[in-house]
């Protein structure tokens, strides 16, 4: 299976701060990333595919990019509603597999 | 406009079985399959599998194979997954996901919490 992992887990921020979260892949898988955001006791939200491929209705303030084994999903000007936690997810290969989460608070 | 709805929460004893359905609208049902992922109290996200709603074929997780069933009713547009032999490391938020293909779950229904106690 492919790990994804990610950092940080947790990252304190403040409404406006542009923030970067990272993902490895252990091994190549080009462009193939999806980045979610999920709010407490809700399902996932597809934000990105294929590395940087904004999902139609997502805030331009949220940018993702990398390929091969290092990704990055970077939200600019946070807004109060951005506080939660994001995951990354590699679609190259079966079985999916999603990173730890990074909880932004 | 896309909805899944998943059935209501399930507490059942370790060794059973647990079913959940997902009824789908809003979209071409046959066009699309779906995914299910489960998520255990404080954790990320697992996949367990996926199903083509059209041709009915599925790609399991190999964690998963032979405890995940994953079966669709076309005429009711509803996808159903079964878990057998539960135990308590089974307690998780489980969801449905529809996916274009097997690779990218792009819409999520609501949940449901599968509780395993004895």
């Amino acid at each position: 299976d492919i790990q994804m992992t990610q950092s940080p887990s947790s990252l304190s921020a403040s409404v406006g701060d542009r923030v970067t979260i990272t993902c490895q892949a252990s091994e190549d898988i080009s462009k193939y990333v999806s980045w979610y955001q999920q709010k407490a006791g809700k399902a996932p939200n597809l934000l990105i595919s294929d590395a940087s491929n904004l999902e139609e209705g997502v805030p331009s303030r949220f940018s993702g990019g990398g390929s091969g084994t290092h990704f990055t999903l970077t939200i600019t000007s946070l807004q109060p509603e951005d506080f939660a936690t994001y995951y990354c997810q590699q679609h190259d290969g079966l079985p999916l597999t999603f990173g730890g989460g990074t909880k932004l608070e | 406009q896309v909805r899944l709805v998943q059935s209501g929460a399930e507490v059942q004893k370790p060794g059973t079985s647990v079913k959940v359905s997902c009824e789908a609208s809003g979209y071409i049902f046959s066009s699309y399959g779906m995914h299910w992922v489960r998520q255990a109290p404080g954790q990320s996200l697992e996949w367990l599998g996926w199903i083509n709603a059209g041709s009915g074929h599925t790609k399991m997780s190999p964690k998963f194979y032979d405890r995940v069933t994953i079966t669709r009713d076309s005429a009711a547009t509803t996808v159903y997954m079964e878990v057998t032999g539960l135990t308590y490391e089974d307690t998780a938020v489980y969801f449905c996901a529809r996916g274009p293909g097997p690779y990218l779950p792009d819409f999520w229904g609501q949940g449901t919490l599968v509780t395993v106690s004895s």
